[in-house]
């Protein structure tokens, strides 16, 4: 098993640019999440998914929209990129809501 | 919603010494404490979770005591080696929303 993957791990952009962040599991989790991780401020919540199909906004969602087509894959789109959304992005996946969370390896985006 | 505090920010142990690192949480339905652990470059990972029917957990040189009263718990690491060198998270739920972590510990194991 692959566990949680993140796709791309690195990504450099220029401000006003696009791009969607991929991440898939193959533990068969319902709740999927999108953490963005900045020194000194922890992991903080972007976004979060308790099941195909469903979304919610967690305690940083501006900026950033995220989709639930597939149970397996939980993507986050940043339609407009802003220096401050420079961060370490952070994958996780879990079985229930108060189960282990299992993390991707990071996606490290820079906006320039 | 629920805040969670963890302290200290950061902390050197000489190696064989403990180390013990607190949280406190706001929201007297969380239940879900777990802690998770980031060595350098890589992903975190749960070392040890606890819930709030019990008031203490070990495995192995790991223990975290919860006291639900004074909303507070705590991660111990006896015997610390420099492999235990690393950044630890608390985190709090209430299963109803999501796990809120706390800013994190970085904590160096001096040999």
């Amino acid at each position: 098993n692959a566990g949680v993957t993140q796709t791309p791990k690195f990504r450099v952009l220029k401000t006003g640019q696009s791009m969607t962040l991929l991440c898939a599991q193959d533990m068969n989790h319902e709740y999927m999440y999108w953490y963005r991780q900045d020194p000194g401020m922890g992991l903080r919540l972007i976004h979060y998914s308790v099941g195909e199909g469903t979304t919610a906004k967690g305690e940083v969602p501006d900026g950033y929209n995220v989709s639930r087509l597939k149970k397996q894959n939980f993507l986050l789109g940043l339609e407009s990129a802003a220096p401050s959304q420079t961060s370490v992005y952070f994958c996780a996946s879990s079985y229930f809501s108060l189960y282990e969370q299992y993390f991707g390896p990071g996606t490290r985006l820079t906006v320039t | 919603g629920e805040n969670v505090e963890q302290h200290p920010s950061t902390l050197s142990v000489q190696e064989g010494d403990s180390a013990v690192i607190k949280c406190t949480y706001s929201d007297s339905a969380s239940n879900y404490f777990p802690w998770y652990k980031q060595e350098l470059g890589k992903r975190p990972q749960l070392i040890i979770d606890i819930r709030s029917n019990v008031g203490e957990k070990k495995d192995q040189r790991i223990a975290v005591t919860l006291n639900k009263t004074a909303k507070h718990f705590s991660l111990h690491i006896t015997e610390t080696q420099p492999e235990d060198s690393a950044v630890y998270f608390c985190a709090a739920s209430s299963g109803n929303t999501p796990l809120v972590f706390g800013k994190g510990t970085r904590l160096s194991v001096i040999a």
